[in-house]
Protein backbone atom coordinates (compact mmCIF):
# COMPACT_ATOMS: atom_id res chain seq x y z
CA UNK A 1 0.00 0.00 0.00
CA UNK A 2 1.38 3.68 -0.77
CA UNK A 3 1.91 5.84 2.02
CA UNK A 4 4.34 8.58 3.38
CA UNK A 5 6.62 7.37 6.27
CA UNK A 6 8.28 9.71 8.82
CA UNK A 7 11.43 7.88 10.89
CA UNK A 8 12.10 7.77 13.96
CA UNK A 9 9.40 8.15 16.06
CA UNK A 10 10.73 8.89 18.74
CA UNK A 11 14.29 11.32 18.72
CA UNK A 12 16.54 12.74 21.78
CA UNK A 13 18.87 15.50 20.64
CA UNK A 14 21.60 16.86 23.11
CA UNK A 15 21.49 20.47 22.93
CA UNK A 16 23.90 21.76 20.41
CA UNK A 17 23.52 19.14 17.80
CA UNK A 18 21.71 18.80 13.97
CA UNK A 19 19.33 15.80 13.63
CA UNK A 20 17.71 15.05 10.58
CA UNK A 21 14.04 13.99 10.81
CA UNK A 22 13.32 11.51 7.59
CA UNK A 23 10.10 11.66 5.40
CA UNK A 24 9.54 9.06 2.30
CA UNK A 25 6.66 8.98 0.60
CA UNK A 26 5.65 6.27 -2.23
CA UNK A 27 2.38 7.79 -3.65
CA UNK A 28 4.21 9.29 -6.41
CA UNK A 29 3.08 13.09 -4.97
CA UNK A 30 4.89 16.53 -6.46
CA UNK A 31 4.65 18.24 -3.33
CA UNK A 32 6.29 17.77 0.52
CA UNK A 33 5.76 19.70 3.38
CA UNK A 34 7.20 19.68 6.69
CA UNK A 35 4.98 21.06 9.73
CA UNK A 36 5.61 21.61 13.51
CA UNK A 37 3.06 20.95 15.81
CA UNK A 38 3.00 22.61 19.60
CA UNK A 39 -0.03 22.12 21.92
CA UNK A 40 -2.62 24.87 21.19
CA UNK A 41 -0.86 25.90 18.50
CA UNK A 42 -1.72 23.74 15.34
CA UNK A 43 0.15 23.26 13.11
CA UNK A 44 2.51 25.67 11.69
CA UNK A 45 4.70 25.48 8.35
CA UNK A 46 8.70 24.81 8.15
CA UNK A 47 9.40 24.49 4.92
CA UNK A 48 7.33 23.19 1.53
CA UNK A 49 8.76 21.81 -2.10
CA UNK A 50 6.59 21.58 -4.77
CA UNK A 51 9.08 20.01 -6.89
CA UNK A 52 12.33 18.29 -6.83
CA UNK A 53 15.73 20.14 -6.32
CA UNK A 54 13.01 23.51 -5.45
CA UNK A 55 11.69 24.40 -1.89
CA UNK A 56 10.73 27.07 0.10
CA UNK A 57 10.01 28.29 3.55
CA UNK A 58 7.09 28.76 5.72
CA UNK A 59 5.97 30.58 8.47
CA UNK A 60 8.87 29.60 11.13
CA UNK A 61 12.16 28.68 8.32
CA UNK A 62 14.28 29.50 10.75
CA UNK A 63 16.59 26.98 12.67
CA UNK A 64 15.45 24.16 9.84
CA UNK A 65 16.95 23.28 6.45
CA UNK A 66 15.52 21.01 3.62
CA UNK A 67 16.41 19.35 0.54
CA UNK A 68 14.41 17.37 -2.27
CA UNK A 69 16.82 15.48 -4.41
CA UNK A 70 14.51 12.57 -5.06
CA UNK A 71 10.75 12.90 -5.52
CA UNK A 72 10.25 10.68 -2.96
CA UNK A 73 12.55 12.39 -0.03
CA UNK A 74 12.25 15.39 1.78
CA UNK A 75 14.62 15.23 4.96
CA UNK A 76 14.48 17.94 7.33
CA UNK A 77 17.17 19.13 9.25
CA UNK A 78 16.94 20.63 12.75
CA UNK A 79 20.56 22.87 13.16
CA UNK A 80 21.70 24.10 17.03
CA UNK A 81 20.79 26.79 15.48
CA UNK A 82 16.59 26.46 16.56
CA UNK A 83 16.33 27.58 20.13
CA UNK A 84 13.05 25.43 21.08
CA UNK A 85 13.36 22.44 18.78
CA UNK A 86 11.12 20.05 21.29
CA UNK A 87 8.11 19.16 19.25
CA UNK A 88 5.97 17.22 17.25
CA UNK A 89 6.86 17.34 13.67
CA UNK A 90 4.43 16.29 10.57
CA UNK A 91 5.53 15.56 7.14
CA UNK A 92 2.80 15.74 4.48
CA UNK A 93 2.48 14.79 1.09
CA UNK A 94 -0.22 16.19 -2.05
CA UNK A 95 -0.73 15.61 -5.47
CA UNK A 96 -0.76 18.80 -6.70
CA UNK A 97 1.54 21.60 -5.61
CA UNK A 98 -0.27 22.78 -2.86
CA UNK A 99 -3.32 19.81 -2.00
CA UNK A 100 -6.12 22.17 -3.87
CA UNK A 101 -8.81 19.97 -4.31
CA UNK A 102 -7.15 16.96 -3.09
CA UNK A 103 -5.95 17.26 0.43
CA UNK A 104 -2.47 16.41 2.18
CA UNK A 105 -1.56 12.82 2.91
CA UNK A 106 0.47 12.93 6.59
CA UNK A 107 2.86 10.67 7.81
CA UNK A 108 2.70 9.39 11.25
CA UNK A 109 5.02 12.22 12.94
CA UNK A 110 8.24 12.15 14.71
CA UNK A 111 8.38 13.52 18.41
CA UNK A 112 11.87 15.48 19.04
CA UNK A 113 12.92 15.90 22.86
CA UNK A 114 16.15 17.87 23.24
CA UNK A 115 17.76 16.87 26.48
CA UNK B 1 -5.52 36.01 1.60
CA UNK B 2 -6.85 32.65 3.13
CA UNK B 3 -7.68 32.15 6.64
CA UNK B 4 -9.31 29.65 9.55
CA UNK B 5 -10.87 30.37 12.55
CA UNK B 6 -11.79 27.22 14.82
CA UNK B 7 -14.05 28.99 17.50
CA UNK B 8 -13.36 26.47 19.69
CA UNK B 9 -10.63 25.07 21.37
CA UNK B 10 -12.11 22.52 22.95
CA UNK B 11 -15.86 20.88 22.89
CA UNK B 12 -16.97 18.00 25.29
CA UNK B 13 -19.81 16.21 24.87
CA UNK B 14 -21.71 13.27 26.17
CA UNK B 15 -21.57 9.64 24.64
CA UNK B 16 -24.53 9.55 22.25
CA UNK B 17 -25.40 13.14 22.04
CA UNK B 18 -24.42 15.56 18.74
CA UNK B 19 -21.13 16.99 17.81
CA UNK B 20 -20.73 20.37 16.66
CA UNK B 21 -16.84 21.54 16.09
CA UNK B 22 -17.44 25.11 14.20
CA UNK B 23 -14.97 26.49 11.39
CA UNK B 24 -15.13 30.29 9.81
CA UNK B 25 -12.92 30.81 7.27
CA UNK B 26 -11.64 33.59 5.00
CA UNK B 27 -10.79 33.12 0.95
CA UNK B 28 -10.22 35.64 -1.80
CA UNK B 29 -11.86 32.91 -3.90
CA UNK B 30 -14.19 29.70 -3.68
CA UNK B 31 -12.17 27.88 -1.63
CA UNK B 32 -11.31 24.12 -1.00
CA UNK B 33 -12.25 23.31 2.54
CA UNK B 34 -11.29 20.09 4.42
CA UNK B 35 -11.55 18.72 8.02
CA UNK B 36 -8.91 15.98 9.48
CA UNK B 37 -8.57 14.37 12.78
CA UNK B 38 -5.81 13.61 15.00
CA UNK B 39 -5.31 11.23 17.87
CA UNK B 40 -2.99 11.64 20.37
CA UNK B 41 0.59 11.24 18.91
CA UNK B 42 -0.48 10.11 15.40
CA UNK B 43 -0.81 11.85 11.93
CA UNK B 44 -3.73 13.45 10.65
CA UNK B 45 -6.62 11.77 8.87
CA UNK B 46 -8.72 13.26 6.17
CA UNK B 47 -12.07 13.12 7.34
CA UNK B 48 -13.96 15.27 4.57
CA UNK B 49 -13.51 17.84 1.67
CA UNK B 50 -15.31 20.15 0.45
CA UNK B 51 -14.64 21.27 -3.66
CA UNK B 52 -17.38 23.52 -5.12
CA UNK B 53 -19.64 20.69 -5.34
CA UNK B 54 -22.09 19.49 -3.22
CA UNK B 55 -22.41 21.91 -0.36
CA UNK B 56 -23.61 19.78 2.94
CA UNK B 57 -19.89 16.81 2.21
CA UNK B 58 -20.20 13.55 4.30
CA UNK B 59 -16.96 12.02 5.54
CA UNK B 60 -15.59 9.09 7.37
CA UNK B 61 -16.91 7.64 10.83
CA UNK B 62 -20.25 9.71 10.20
CA UNK B 63 -19.22 13.20 9.96
CA UNK B 64 -20.70 15.68 7.61
CA UNK B 65 -20.18 19.31 7.61
CA UNK B 66 -22.02 22.13 5.49
CA UNK B 67 -20.44 24.79 3.43
CA UNK B 68 -22.44 27.95 3.76
CA UNK B 69 -20.71 30.71 1.63
CA UNK B 70 -23.39 33.76 3.16
CA UNK B 71 -21.77 32.40 6.48
CA UNK B 72 -18.65 31.93 5.59
CA UNK B 73 -18.86 28.66 7.50
CA UNK B 74 -18.17 24.91 7.43
CA UNK B 75 -19.27 23.67 10.94
CA UNK B 76 -18.34 19.96 11.23
CA UNK B 77 -21.30 17.50 12.93
CA UNK B 78 -22.17 14.19 13.87
CA UNK B 79 -25.51 12.94 14.97
CA UNK B 80 -24.81 10.90 17.97
CA UNK B 81 -20.48 11.12 19.60
CA UNK B 82 -19.12 7.91 20.13
CA UNK B 83 -15.64 7.11 22.70
CA UNK B 84 -13.39 6.71 19.90
CA UNK B 85 -14.54 10.26 18.26
CA UNK B 86 -12.15 11.73 21.18
CA UNK B 87 -9.31 13.49 19.18
CA UNK B 88 -8.04 16.98 17.73
CA UNK B 89 -9.97 18.22 14.84
CA UNK B 90 -8.38 20.77 12.31
CA UNK B 91 -10.49 22.77 10.02
CA UNK B 92 -8.48 23.80 7.05
CA UNK B 93 -8.85 26.06 3.48
CA UNK B 94 -7.28 26.06 0.54
CA UNK B 95 -7.83 28.66 -2.25
CA UNK B 96 -9.23 28.24 -5.64
CA UNK B 97 -7.82 29.29 -7.95
CA UNK B 98 -4.81 27.94 -6.64
CA UNK B 99 -2.72 30.77 -5.06
CA UNK B 100 0.60 28.89 -5.25
CA UNK B 101 0.48 28.53 -1.17
CA UNK B 102 0.16 25.41 0.80
CA UNK B 103 -3.39 24.94 2.85
CA UNK B 104 -3.82 26.70 5.83
CA UNK B 105 -4.41 24.94 9.24
CA UNK B 106 -6.80 25.93 11.87
CA UNK B 107 -5.77 26.12 15.52
CA UNK B 108 -7.72 22.66 16.19
CA UNK B 109 -10.45 21.87 18.43
CA UNK B 110 -9.99 18.93 20.89
CA UNK B 111 -13.31 17.19 21.56
CA UNK B 112 -13.59 15.25 24.70
CA UNK B 113 -16.42 12.55 24.63
CA UNK B 114 -17.92 11.86 28.16
CA UNK B 115 -19.31 7.99 29.14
Amino acid sequence: DGGITQSPKYLFRKEGQNVTLSCEQNLNHDAMYWYRQDPGQGLRLIYYSQIVNDFQKGDIAEGYSVSREKKESFPLTVTSAQKNPTAFYLCASSRSGQGFNYGYTFGSGTRLTVV
Amino acid sequence: AQSVTQLDSHVSVSEGTPVLLRCNYSSSYSPSLFWYVQHPNKGLQLLLKYTSAATLVKGINGFEAEFKKSETSFHLTKPSAHMSDAAEYFCVVSDHPPSGTPLVFGKGTRLSVIA
